[in-house]
């Protein structure tokens, strides 16, 4: 069965200072992979998606970025981070079979 | 672009009774998925139950149910005997069928169940 894994599941970080978010999936091949986060507890905004290896796009500009080294890997990163990208950082997987994502369990991110 | 708006932020219900949330979206397309999505306390998101646009059947999964009105563009969800651990965030969303097979959010409507 497939599985997607998300880690740190907790990250207090200063401001200025670097980021790295990583997100696996096993027991499936060439998934579409996202990355969201949730401010506030409430709506959850796409912030980067790939559908293959190299292959990222970005919905909103911002301090963040995302990488996919491998097909099953997707790392958010930032150089230096700002008070603002704080919040609830959740990674998704699907397939082209449009049964919806299924999501990692998430990391809150405090920036300080 | 499509848009999903759920009209209740919060919603409280007291245990075993049935509570419906309300979702509309927008979009030009024909062919589109919808979900409704879970969030409880732990923030892990779940999927709910899904309904493929082309289906004129609304979906049901055992105590969840859809009201869906594609000409409407509703998409509503009903919770029959609610339990305390229902108690979460429900968040509709709406994908296209393309290849890109993006979701769109609502903002979410934080339900309650009282004992």
């Amino acid at each position: 069965s497939q599985t997607i894994h998300q880690w740190p599941a907790t990250l207090v970080q200063p401001v200025g200072s670097p980021l790295s978010l990583e997100c696996t999936v096993e027991g499936t091949s060439n998934p579409n992979l996202y990355w969201y986060r949730q401010a506030a507890g409430r709506g959850l905004q796409l912030l980067f998606y790939s559908v293959g290896i190299g292959q990222i796009s970005s919905e909103v500009p911002q301090n963040l970025s995302a990488s996919r080294p491998q097909d099953r890997q997707f790392i958010l990163s930032s150089k230096k981070l700002l008070l603002s990208d704080s919040g609830f950082y959740l990674c998704a997987w699907s397939h082209v079979n449009n049964y919806g994502y299924t999501f990692g369990s998430g990391t809150r991110l405090t920036v300080v | 672009a499509q848009t999903v708006t759920q009209s209740q932020p919060e919603m409280s219900v007291q245990e075993a009774e049935t509570v419906t949330l309300s979702c509309t979206y927008d979009t030009s397309e024909n062919n589109y998925y919808l979900f409704w999505y879970k969030q409880p306390p732990s923030r892990q998101m779940i999927l709910v139950i899904r309904q493929e646009a082309y289906k004129q059947q609304n979906a049901t999964e055992n105590r969840f149910s859809v009201n869906f009105q594609k000409a409407a563009k509703s998409f509503s969800l009903k919770i029959s005997d609610s339990q305390l651990g229902d108690t979460a965030m429900y968040f509709c969303a709406f994908m296209s069928g393309n290849r890109d097979d993006k979701i769109i959010f609502g903002k979410g409507t934080r339900l309650h169940i009282l004992p």
